[in-house]
């Protein structure tokens, strides 16, 4: 199946940086998206985007379908953005998602 | 929120104990999933369903099966429960229309399941 790989596995940031996430794929995607899991254990759907850019607030998004990445970016990072950040990817019509296993950030005041 | 809620929220059992976890949605999304978060293995799909009495096997189904026999309530259910099962078990909704490709998944709040 489709292999998924997020990086860093861990990163750690001062309050106000900015930070770029990972996530490679090994196949043709049609949906990927971008889910934050707070220390409390909630996961949310940050974006749905199996290609080009997006932005909210401040993170955005961007997916280069035919390189087969896609990158996440906080800009003036927040101690509630700490948590962990997952890729997910579907390849072909299967209705299933296949996650990365993750990167940790954690912002510090 | 995407009205999605499960039960329990918390649960202790012994092995070889069945256990059942639900989870329910209010707003009659086609598309339900079952995974369990692992240290180190991220989120992996255990069953999903397509709609009533349609499910199919994930990545890690051996050891649980699932039943949907209302749009929208979804079933876990570890006939024995292992030790190798303790996990935090989430349900997740997709709000997809288009055939079998997934749209947008919004997850529920999660159940802490240890097996003794």
């Amino acid at each position: 199946g489709i292999q998924v790989e997020q990086s860093p596995p861990d990163l750690i940031l001062q309050e106000g940086a900015n930070s770029t996430l990972r996530c490679n794929f090994s196949d043709s995607v049609n949906n990927l998206q971008w889910f934050h899991q707070n220390p409390w254990g909630q996961l949310i759907n940050l974006f749905y985007i199996p290609s080009g850019t997006k932005q909210n607030g401040r993170l955005s998004a961007t997916t280069v379908a035919t390189e087969r990445y896609s990158l996440l970016y906080i800009s003036s990072s927040q101690t509630t953005d700490s948590g962990v950040y997952f890729c997910a990817v579907e390849s072909g019509a299967n209705s299933k998602l296949t996650f990365g296993k993750g990167i940790t950030l954690s912002v510090r005041p | 929120d995407a009205g999605i809620t499960q039960s329990p929220r918390h649960k202790v059992t012994e092995t070889g104990t069945p256990v059942t976890l639900r989870c329910h949605q209010t707003e009659n999304h086609r598309y339900m999933y079952w995974y369990r978060q692992d240290p180190g293995h991220g989120l992996r799909l255990i069953h999903y369903s397509y709609g009533v009495k349609d499910t199919d096997k994930g990545e890690v189904s051996d050891g649980y099966s699932v039943s949907r026999s209302k749009t929208e309530d979804f079933l876990l259910t570890l006939e024995s429960a292992t030790s190798s099962q303790t996990s935090v078990y989430f349900c997740a909704i997709s709000e997809s229309d288009r055939g079998y490709l997934t749209d947008t998944q919004y997850f529920g709040p999660g159940t802490r399941l240890t097996v003794l």
